[in-house]
């Protein structure tokens, strides 16, 4: 059974640090992952989708990486603003389903 | 672009009634996906479908079910709800096994209360 973590839980940065997420997974026969943001009472909004095949996507200040072998992924944010502040989960893609992670909620402050 | 459209938004019901929760997708995507997401604990797969007439059971399905008779519609049921079904309800949706680099779509979710 796939199972993700995500560390921390929890993360509070001043406006403009460099900050990452770290996502873990136990099985790496997996087709894709995917980072999302969720931000209070909305749904989920794509970020970033990573094939198996493929070791980072980059999108705008966002930068995800994919270490299928020690399943690990990272998601990378660059100079970190107030509005990025929502919480961040990511999903792995195996046959015909996603296993998500717990999240991590991201507060930056002004 | 409507994409993912859930209904209804909110709803309240009493322990014992049923309900369904409907979700409508306008992308011709082949799978289909209903999670709930409690505090603390993420997004957990109820059921899902890879296909039109297709559902398959996920993480936590007991007290639900579900049907795809359209290709473009996922019904949720509920049908003798429980306090511990109280939650918040997303539907997803991708394209098919083909094509299964392609991202999934999520709706903005249904908050349910179980009285």
């Amino acid at each position: 059974k796939q199972e993700v973590t995500q560390i921390p839980a929890a993360l509070s940065v001043p406006e403009g640090e460099n900050l990452v997420l770290n996502c873990s997974f136990t099985d790496s026969a997996i087709y894709n992952l995917q980072w999302f943001r969720q931000d209070p009472g909305k749904g989920l909004t794509s970020l970033l989708l990573i094939q198996s095949s493929q070791r980072e996507q980059t999108s705008g200040r966002l930068n995800a990486s994919l270490d299928k072998s020690s399943g690990r992924s990272t998601l990378y944010i660059a100079a970190s603003q107030p509005g990025d502040s929502a919480t961040y989960l990511c999903a792995v893609m195996g046959a015909g389903k996603s296993t998500f992670g717990d999240g991590t909620t991201l507060t930056v402050k002004p | 672009n409507a994409g993912v459209t859930q209904t209804p938004k909110f709803r309240v019901l009493k322990t014992g009634q049923s309900m369904t929760l409907l979700c409508a997708q306008d992308m011709n995507h082949e799978y289909m996906y209903w999670y709930r997401q409690d505090p603390g604990m993420g997004l957990r797969l109820i059921h899902y479908s890879v296909g039109e007439g297709t559902t398959a059971k996920g993480e936590v399905p007991d007290g639900y079910n579900v049907s795809r008779l359209k290709k473009q519609n996922f019904l949720l049921g509920l049908e003798s709800a429980a306090p511990s079904q109280t939650s918040v309800y997303f539907c997803a949706s991708r394209p098919g096994r083909f094509e299964r680099n392609q991202p999934q779509h999520f709706g903005d979710g249904t908050r349910l209360s179980i009285l």
